[in-house]
């Protein structure tokens, strides 16, 4: 069963740094892209980026390049999601999920990590 | 541009039928899509890949109540038999070779 486990509730406040994990489970991690979206609060899904485990090739959505950064530990199947520096506005909940190998498009979801930044 | 149009709310009684619609932009009518399910306070669940002739790739579970179908630029989700369970926002993604990744708006569908 592919399972994609993320990292719990985070309360953090402005200016600071932050990393959210997604672990993989049940398939070949190296071969599937893991893909980041967001949810503001209230509102709809969108694409951040994703990366390819096997070589670490990164695509960010134009919205979120240079905002936060992607990265993946092949040795324990675990993709990251990380901001250096915090502002209110990413006050959302992330998913984490895996594209699908016939076609861009998500086939199995992360439970989602809740991030609350504060001013 | 790439843009998926979703009606914001639908609503139906429990146990009847219910069809959802998303739009693909003009000069898209050939492409897949994706649906998800996200129930309140949820994560996402995917549903199916449905392409533009209809045909369609359940993700596991998903019960037989739910199924997708295709006409020209509009793609549909179809739920029968509806349950309470079933009430919760329903999106359909999309992609294109070079292009973003775009996600429609978002139905918010109430079981009555």
């Amino acid at each position: 069963e592919v399972q994609l486990v993320q990292s719990g509730a985070e309360v953090k406040k402005s200016g600071e740094s932050l990393r959210i994990s997604c672990q993989a489970s049940g398939y070949t991690f190296s071969i599937y892209w893991i893909v980041w979206v967001r949810q503001l609060p209230g509102k709809g899904l969108e694409l951040m980026g994703r990366i390819y485990p096997t070589d670490s090739d990164t695509r960010y959505s134009p919205s979120f390049q240079g905002q936060v950064t992607i990265s993946v530990d092949r040795s324990i199947s675990t993709a990251y999601l990380e901001w250096s520096s915090l502002k209110a506005s990413d006050t959302a909940v992330y998913y984490c999920a895996r594209q699908a190998r016939d076609g861009d498009y998500v086939d199995s979801w992360g439970q989602g990590t809740l991030t609350s930044v504060s001013s | 541009q790439l843009v998926l149009t979703q009606s914001p709310s639908a609503s139906a009684s429990l146990g009847a039928s219910v069809r959802l619609t998303c739009t693909l932009s003009s000069g898209h009518s050939s492409y897949a899509i994706a649906w998800h399910q996200q129930k309140p306070q949820t994560g996402p669940r995917f549903l199916m890949k449905l392409n533009s002739d209809g045909s369609h790739t359940k993700g596991d579970g998903v019960p037989d109540r739910f199924s997708g179908s295709s006409s020209g630029d509009e793609r549909y989700l179809t739920i029968s038999s509806l349950q309470s369970e079933d009430e919760a926002d329903y999106y359909c993604q999309t992609w294109g070779r070079g292009m973003p990744w775009v996600f429609g708006g978002g139905t918010k569908l109430t079981v009555l």
